[in-house]
């Protein structure tokens, strides 16, 4: 099993900044993926984040408007670029240890944009 | 504690049969989902009902709610090997307080 923790776990912010969301996780994993859910809608994958490489973005999803930091097999961030309304969301980050098939999922942050 | 419980844990058929995968919660929901994993691969989402639908259908797949019995189904028709994965329900009784809470998953195996 795997312990995450995200910060920060909600937030409010302003048209036209950034904000950086960060991701511990309590073991050494190699695989990283971040989510996000839009208010009453279904998760949707925004990248795979593997220590050592790019992160893989899906379709609709850009690194200029969602950077991501993979820097070690404990930790990455998420950075959600020039925020508008339409960005708000709860960003989760959940991680596969090994290859056992199950997600474990942080708390999420709660983001909205005004 | 985890919300959803999907039933059965692992489930094993042949091509063209029919996979139904249950799963049982706890609390008032807004909405169920359900997701798929392939192996090493992020959740795929497959079809959200909500609290005031009773079935949905998409493709192949076809959601049914009962917010009495606080349980849901999951019907795969027709099978193919590339359904095999894991599935998972997962419920949501709110958004900016409370968070999507996913069962612990199913795996389901369709052999060629």
């Amino acid at each position: 099993s795997a312990v995450i923790s995200q910060k920060p776990s909600r937030d409010i912010c302003q048209r036209g900044t950034s904000l950086t969301i960060q991701c511990q996780v309590d073991s050494q994993v190699t695989m990283m993926f971040w989510y996000r859910q839009q208010p009453g809608q279904s998760l949707t994958l925004i990248a795979t984040a593997n220590q050592g490489s790019e992160a893989t973005y899906e379709s609709g999803f850009v690194i200029d408007k969602f950077p991501i930091s993979r820097p070690n097999l404990t930790f990455s961030t998420l950075t959600v670029s020039n925020m508008s309304p339409e960005d708000s969301s709860i960003y989760l980050c959940s991680v596969e240890p090994g290859r056992q098939e199950t997600q474990y999922f942080g708390p999420g942050t709660r983001l909205l944009v005004l | 504690s985890q919300q959803g419980e999907e039933d059965p844990q692992a489930l094993s058929i042949q091509e063209g049969e029919n996979a139904t995968m249950n799963c049982s919660y706890k609390t008032s929901i807004n909405n169920l989902q359900w997701y798929r994993q392939n192996s090493g691969r992020g959740l795929v989402h497959l079809i959200l009902i909500r609290s005031n639908e009773r079935e949905k259908h998409s493709g192949r797949l076809r959601v049914t709610l009962d917010t009495s019995k606080k349980s849901s189904s999951l019907l795969i028709t027709a099978s193919r090997a590339a359904d095999t994965a894991s599935y998972f329900c997962a419920t949501d009784a709110g958004w900016w307080d409370e968070k999507l809470v996913f069962g612990k998953g199913m795996k389901l195996t369709v052999n060629p």
